[in-house]
């Protein structure tokens, strides 16, 4: 079974500062990869998602993350914080054949200060 | 081109009571799927329906069913409510098969809010 592990429930930047969500995944097989942000009283949406193209995958609103096999890492990252990335940030795996069925992590809060 | 819906978005139940909630998927897509978010949680998967059938099913009990219409629409059913079942119901649909946008990918709507009091 595939499943992520989010370092940091919290993560706390000044705007303008870098950006960097963890993610490590487990999977006996070649995996998909996701992030998806959740703004408050508000479903999941999309960011960007890794499906064995290019290793490096820009997402929405000027994130992207970078696929790492030796590393077992799909971290999220953004140059410069802005006040309305302010969100909860979730990674999530699924494997390819059967349903797709992704496995999420615990999420992770990114608080941006002024 | 409409995304996901859900309703109601808020609600509140007693407990011992059941409990229906809507999904219509996103245009072009047959599959449903179901997660439960409890509040500092990632979502939990429930279970999956595709071609009016329940293709795959996660760790929850049976007081917890579904349908799905062969409109691509589907209900969630709680029955026998617990306390523990408050928190954010998520419909997220995607499409079977092969393809740029297949099911490799899902689509959320903005959830269902149910409190068991």
């Amino acid at each position: 079974a595939q499943s992520v592990t989010q370092l940091g429930s919290h993560v706390s930047v000044s705007e303008g500062a870098l950006v960097l969500l963890r993610c490590n995944y487990s999977s006996s097989v070649p995996p998909y990869l996701f992030w998806y942000v959740q703004y408050p009283n508000q479903g999941l949406q999309l960011l960007l998602k890794y499906t064995s193209a290019a290793t490096l995958v820009k997402g929405i609103t000027g994130f992207e993350a970078e696929f790492k096999k030796s590393e077992t890492s799909f971290h999220l990252t953004k140059p410069s914080a802005h006040m309305s990335d302010a969100a909860e940030y979730f990674c999530a795996v699924s494997v390819r054949g059967g349903s797709y069925i992704p496995t999420f992590g615990r999420g992770t809060s990114l608080i941006v200060h002024p | 081109d409409a995304g996901v819906t859900q309703s109601p978005t808020h609600l509140i139940k007693t407990r011992g009571q059941q409990v229906t909630l809507r999904c219509s998927p996103k245009s072009g897509h047959d599959t449903v799927s179901w997660y439960q978010q409890a509040l500092g949680q990632g979502p939990q998967f429930i279970f999956q329906y595709y071609e009016e059938e329940e293709r795959q099913r996660g760790n929850f009990p049976d007081r917890f069913s579904g349908h799905q219409f062969p409109n691509y629409s589907s209900e969630l059913n709680v029955n026998a409510l617990l306390l523990g079942d408050s928190a954010l119901y998520l419909c997220a649909s995607s499409l079977s098969g092969t393809g740029k946008d297949s099911g490799n990918t899902i689509y959320f709507g903005e959830g269902s809010w149910l409190t068991v009091v």
